[in-house]
């Protein structure tokens, strides 16, 4: 069973910075591709980054880059998510996701709440 | 990026057949993912490949494709099925991971 926790969520003014965290059971981590997938109050999801499972590999959405930095510590199973330069439209529930088959987000977990508010 | 379609809500009877649409160009050469969120749940995985379902997803759920539109039937729809669905493809210039913007099922 896959299990994935996120924390570090917060309230944060406009221009400041949060590190998410996603903790990970010990399933096949070091093999697994990892996402981060956001989704604003009453709203869709938002796919934001991913890595890929040694690390050599990170993409973003376009509004995110050069401001959020994806990064993973295979031995402490852990999935970071480094958000700098915050801005309103930043604020979500931000979900990790493991990556499937086909491009797909196969386990997810409960997220962590970023509001960011002046 | 690529833009993915959805219907904003679909309304079925219990008992009837929902069918959700995700169109967009392209669709028919891309691989479409559905997923199922409950309010206050994560999303979950209930389609792979338009018609695979993972395992332990009920066989009322079925997935096909014709055109550039894909479906989502789920049959004998049950008020548990309620939810927002959501369509994920790739991006086809840059593998990013584009969704729908969800529909919201609701049985009557």
């Amino acid at each position: 069973q896959v299990q994935l926790v996120e924390s570090g969520g917060g309230v944060v003014q406009p221009g400041r910075s949060l590190r998410l965290s996603c903790a990970a059971s010990r399933f096949r981590f070091m093999m697994s591709g990892m996402h981060w997938v956001r989704q604003a109050p009453g709203k869709g999801l938002e796919w934001v980054s991913f890595i890929s499972p040694g690390g050599a590999k990170k993409d973003y959405t376009e509004s995110v880059k050069g401001r959020f930095i994806i990064s993973r510590q295979n031995t402490r199973y852990t999935l970071y998510l480094q958000m700098d330069s915050l801005r309103v439209e930043d604020s979500a529930l931000y979900y990790c996701a493991t990556d499937g088959e086909g491009g797909s987000l196969d386990n997810w977990g409960r997220g962590t709440l970023v509001s960011v508010s002046s | 990026s690529d833009v993915v379609t959805q219907p904003p809500s679909v309304s079925v009877a219990p008992g009837e057949t929902a069918r959700i649409t995700c169109g967009g160009d392209n669709i028919g050469s891309k691989t479409v993912h559905w997923y199922q969120q409950k309010p206050g749940q994560a999303p979950l995985l209930v389609m792979l490949y338009g018609s695979d379902r993972p395992s332990g997803i009920p066989e009322r759920f079925s997935g096909s494709k014709s055109g550039n539109t894909a479906t989502l039937s789920i049959n004998k729809v049950e008020a548990g099925d309620e939810a927002d669905y959501y369509c994920q493809v790739l991006d086809s210039r840059s593998d990013h991971r584009v969704f729908g913007g969800g529909t919201k099922l609701t049985a009557l």
